[in-house]
């Protein structure tokens, strides 16, 4: 079946630092890629999303490249903000069309926190 | 434009209750899914329906059940409750059920079973 592993957090920074949160799937097809951002309370809002191979997805600074070969969609950002701190999960949407649907299959989520 | 929006914000029952959940999907959208949270981890996913029909269920028991309406929102059913099924429960949207769309979230119903 399909999954998605990322990189264990809490990632603490210092702000203008350069951010990488690692993210390795598994799937069959050729699935669609996406960052979410979760901030407190909150429910998850797209951050980017790239649908094939060698897409960079871009947002806000935050941009991931879909590496078929590696089978990675590495989230980077050169110079976080305070305002960064959020939960960010990756998350996969299968690419088969067998049955319709697009549900996504989640990582267990990074948190990141960026410190003045 | 509204967003997803979920009613209630939250919830709290005890074991053996049941419990109805609500969604609107955004104007024009017409799938709907519903995805368990538990604290600490990534949402899972429960139900995809489109058009009305029931296009995916995740590895939940038949307690959980769901429907989709004429115009599109959706209800979520969860019968018997254990406590283990207290988490964010949160509903998304997306133009049709194709995997190049993007979901878009709602704020979540916090359910809490005691």
């Amino acid at each position: 079946g399909n999954s998605v592993t990322q990189m264990e957090g809490p990632v603490t920074l210092s702000e203008e630092a350069f951010l990488t949160i690692n993210c390795t799937y598994t799937a069959t097809g050729y699935p669609s890629l996406f960052w979410y951002v979760q901030y407190p309370g909150e429910g998850l809002q797209l951050l980017l999303k790239a649908t094939k191979a060698d897409d960079k997805g871009s947002n806000k600074g935050f941009e991931a490249t879909y590496r078929k070969e590696t089978t990675s969609f590495h989230l980077e950002k050169g110079s976080v903000q305070v305002s960064d701190s959020a939960v960010y999960f990756c998350a996969l949407s299968d690419g088969r069309v067998t049955g319709g649907g697009n549900k996504l299959t989640f990582g267990t989520g990074t948190q990141l926190k960026v410190e003045l | 434009d509204a967003g997803v929006t979920q009613s209630p914000t939250h919830l709290i029952k005890t074991r053996g209750q049941h419990v109805t959940l609500r969604c609107s999907p955004i104007s024009g959208h017409k799938s709907v899914s519903w995805y368990q949270q538990v604290l600490g981890q990534g949402p899972q996913f429960i139900f995809q329906y489109y058009e009305k029909e029931e296009r995916g269920r995740g590895n939940f028991p038949d307690r959980f059940s769901a429907r989709q309406f004429p115009n599109y929102s959706s209800e979520l059913n969860v019968n018997a409750l254990l406590l283990g099924d207290s988490a964010l429960y949160l509903c998304a949207s997306s133009p049709s059920g194709s995997s190049y769309n993007e979901q878009f979230f709602g704020p979540g119903t916090r359910l809490t079973v005691l």
